[in-house]
């Protein structure tokens, strides 16, 4: 079961404009949501993240909106580069009782790419 | 990716022999994970540990083992490997600042 939706696939825009993927998730005692991004033949790495308690984060030209009542969340890029073409992947996690790992439920992936 | 290694790089091997990758991090984190790559599914978790000797099963378990004698340490194991089984597999640690992942094995069955 996937607990975690992420769209577009896909992406294409041009340098200078946005890029916006968005995510979904069901399970309500989701607690933080982190966004991923990933070059070729590299390991994913910490972008960004947010927790429920804020509708928005912007670091840089990165910018997360969370939505809890819709159970959305999205990650904006201002200003897209060719440098930022990759895969984004949106993910969430719980809190666990006392000595267990706070596993991440990953979404399906976005592949970004930015247009000179 | 700072303090994680993940080895081999590239493996190729035949179904049904065994297959062991090996994770090693240099932070002394206490968690470590497993995850398996593929296309149109993101990242799934294998296995993870808490702790040294401390393991469970993540979503995709089916036909892994791992084990975890020092906490620098997280052994992948595939005890019979299968054609399903050829994917980018990812280890990772946990800090208070999140996940890091390493660069990945690529696996191929065959």
């Amino acid at each position: 079961q996937q607990q975690v939706k992420q769209s577009p696939q896909s992406l294409i825009v041009q340098k200078g404009g946005i890029s916006i993927i968005n995510c979904a998730y069901e399970n309500t005692a989701f607690d933080y949501f982190p966004w991923y991004q990933q070059f070729p033949g590299k390991g994913p790495a910490l972008l960004i993240a947010i927790r429920p308690d804020v509708s928005e984060k912007k670091e840089g030209r990165f910018t997360i909106s969370f939505n809890k009542s819709a159970k959305q969340f999205s990650l904006h890029i201002m200003d897209s580069q060719p440098g930022d073409s990759a895969t984004y992947f949106c993910a969430a996690s719980m809190e666990h009782s006392s000595g267990s790992a706070r596993q991440l439920t990953f979404g399906s992936g976005t592949q970004l790419t930015v247009l000179p | 990716d700072a303090g994680i290694t993940q080895s081999p790089r590239h493996k190729v091997t035949e179904t049904g022999t065994p297959v062991t990758l090996r994770c090693h991090q240099t932070e002394n984190h206490r968690y470590m994970y497993w995850y398996r790559q593929d296309p149109g599914h993101g990242l799934r978790l294998i296995h993870y540990s808490y702790g040294v000797k401390d393991t469970d099963k993540g979503e995709v378990s089916d036909g892994y083992s791992v084990s975890r004698s020092k906490t620098e340490d997280f052994l992948l194991t595939l005890e019979s490997a299968t054609s399903s089984q050829t994917s980018v597999y990812f280890c990772a640690t946990e800090d208070s600042y999140g996940y890091t992942f390493g660069s990945g094995t690529r696996l191929t069955v065959v």
